[in-house]
């Protein structure tokens, strides 16, 4: 099994729709991110969490919002889907001073 | 702010010594970290640079320039399973804050 599970892996809805992505890990990692990945631009952040009660903004968080439900969960929402929010989004976790993130499987998300 | 700048293609052949290099500009430093990503996968870390000098594994070495805000990846006896996307991402300051990754290396092995 995964140590970074991420729920649904495809999922396309439409404009307007509110979608989550689930995010659960067992490698008992306090840090836990949401990146996005678009074609050419990398990985840029949405959203991280360095403890259950501490969320933080990252480069692109406009439109998303997150929530850490536990030292395990960390969920990224969308509000109202729109079409440029279409791309493939990663959870990823990590323990404090080392440059090493671990991934999970990724979500494809498409808005029409 | 912070930026990264990492060439977007290189092509090699297979057997084949690459380097893939990576500047960066930040508003301090505490490391930087390389990543590998094949077509329809998940990134996956390869190494961690936070001190000056070459780190190796195995056919993979990186380097750190810190008072030239550089460094590179070294892919050594290049094979066919190497073609991928590399990454280099930064830490900024203490440490206590996320990565930031550049935009990516697209590295085709050719025959």
């Amino acid at each position: 099994d995964a140590d970074v599970t991420q729920t649904p892996r495809n999922r396309i809805t439409k404009t307007g729709k509110r979608i989550m992505l689930e995010c659960s890990q067992t490698k008992g990692h306090d840090r836990m991110y949401w990146y996005r990945q678009d074609p050419g631009l990398g990985l840029r952040l949405i959203y991280y969490s360095f403890d259950v009660k501490d969320i933080n903004k990252g480069e692109i968080s406009d439109g998303y919002s997150v929530s850490r439900q536990a030292q395990a969960k960390f969920s990224l929402s969308l509000e109202s889907a729109i079409p440029n929010q279409t791309a493939l989004y990663f959870c990823a976790t990590s323990i404090l001073g080392t440059g090493e993130l671990f991934f999970g499987e990724g979500s494809r998300l498409t808005v029409l | 702010g912070q930026s990264l700048e990492q060439p977007s293609e290189v092509t090699a052949v297979e057997g084949a010594i690459v380097q893939i290099n990576c500047t960066y500009q930040t508003s301090g430093f505490y490391g930087l970290s390389w990543y590998q990503q094949h077509d329809g996968g998940a990134p996956t870390f390869l190494s961690y640079n936070a001190l000056d000098g070459l780190e190796e594994t195995g056919r993979f070495s990186s380097f750190l320039s810190r008072s030239d805000s550089y460094g590179y990846l070294l892919l050594q006896e290049l094979q066919m399973k190497d073609s991928a996307s590399y990454f280099c991402a930064v830490r900024e300051g203490s440490g206590n804050t996320p990565l930031v990754f550049g935009k990516g290396t697209r590295l085709s092995v050719i025959a």
